[in-house]
């Protein structure tokens, strides 16, 4: 069956431009988070929406981060004016549940991002 | 607060040998403790998880980990690597508390022939 998938897998940016993930969530799912992975380092959280809510976006770094879920189904998560410090997998996961406890969500394959 | 350490960055054992990775925490409130895979281009998928129930959990693949509440630690062991195991492995912690859900840096199982 479909899990979550993500778009493009590897983008490579110039330092300054701006650009635009996707996630495609498992249909029907409510909850949908995006994580940040450095290299090396474990995914931390970045934000969350409950349908088209975005109920918690502490873990987003600057203002430069911007994500979206319009229709409470695909998200975008922009980046504007990148710097090299972005460059990370991007990671997107769903949940069927309200709130979606950890053990709750399917994970996408990510999107690296690499900035020069 | 809380928060997670995995004591080995890198792991390497050969094939049908036992697989020891580390994990330490640390939590102001009752802690859930998850071990979860990460394969190369793949999703990062959930091996097994400790909710406050039986300290000895079992996993998928033949993964446990045992919860010691004394040494604060959860590690993860499987009694026999398979080639397959070869993966980035991360010890998460969250809590009801304040659901703040945070990941270790992992620790990357290399499978020796």
């Amino acid at each position: 069956g479909a899990g979550v998938s993500q778009s493009p897998r590897y983008k490579v940016a110039k330092r300054g431009q701006d650009v635009a993930l996707r996630c495609d969530p498992i249909s029907g799912h409510v909850s949908l988070f995006w994580y940040q992975q450095a290299l090396g380092q474990g995914p931390e959280f970045l934000t969350y929406f409950q349908n088209e809510a975005q109920l918690d976006k502490s873990g987003l770094p600057s203002d430069r981060f911007f994500a979206e879920r319009p229709e409470g189904s695909v998200s975008t998560l922009k980046i504007q004016r990148t710097q090299q410090e972005d460059s990370a997998v991007y990671l997107c996961a769903s949940s069927s549940k309200r709130g979606g406890g950890l053990d709750e969500q399917f994970f996408g394959p990510g999107t690296r991002l690499t900035v020069l | 607060a809380q928060s997670v350490t995995q004591l080995d960055s890198h792991v390497s054992v050969s094939e049908g040998t036992p697989v020891l990775l580390r994990c330490n925490y640390s939590s102001s409130y009752s802690p859930s403790l998850f071990w979860y895979v990460q394969h190369p281009n793949k999703g990062l998928q959930l091996l097994l998880k400790y909710t406050s129930a039986a300290t000895l959990v079992k996993g998928i693949n033949g993964f446990e980990a045992e919860f010691k509440k004394s040494e604060t630690s959860f590690h993860l062991t499987k009694p026999s690597a398979h080639m397959s195991d070869a993966a980035e492995y991360f010890c998460v912690v969250t809590t009801n508390r304040d659901d703040k859900i945070i990941f270790g840096k992992g620790t990357r199982l290399h499978i020796l022939p």
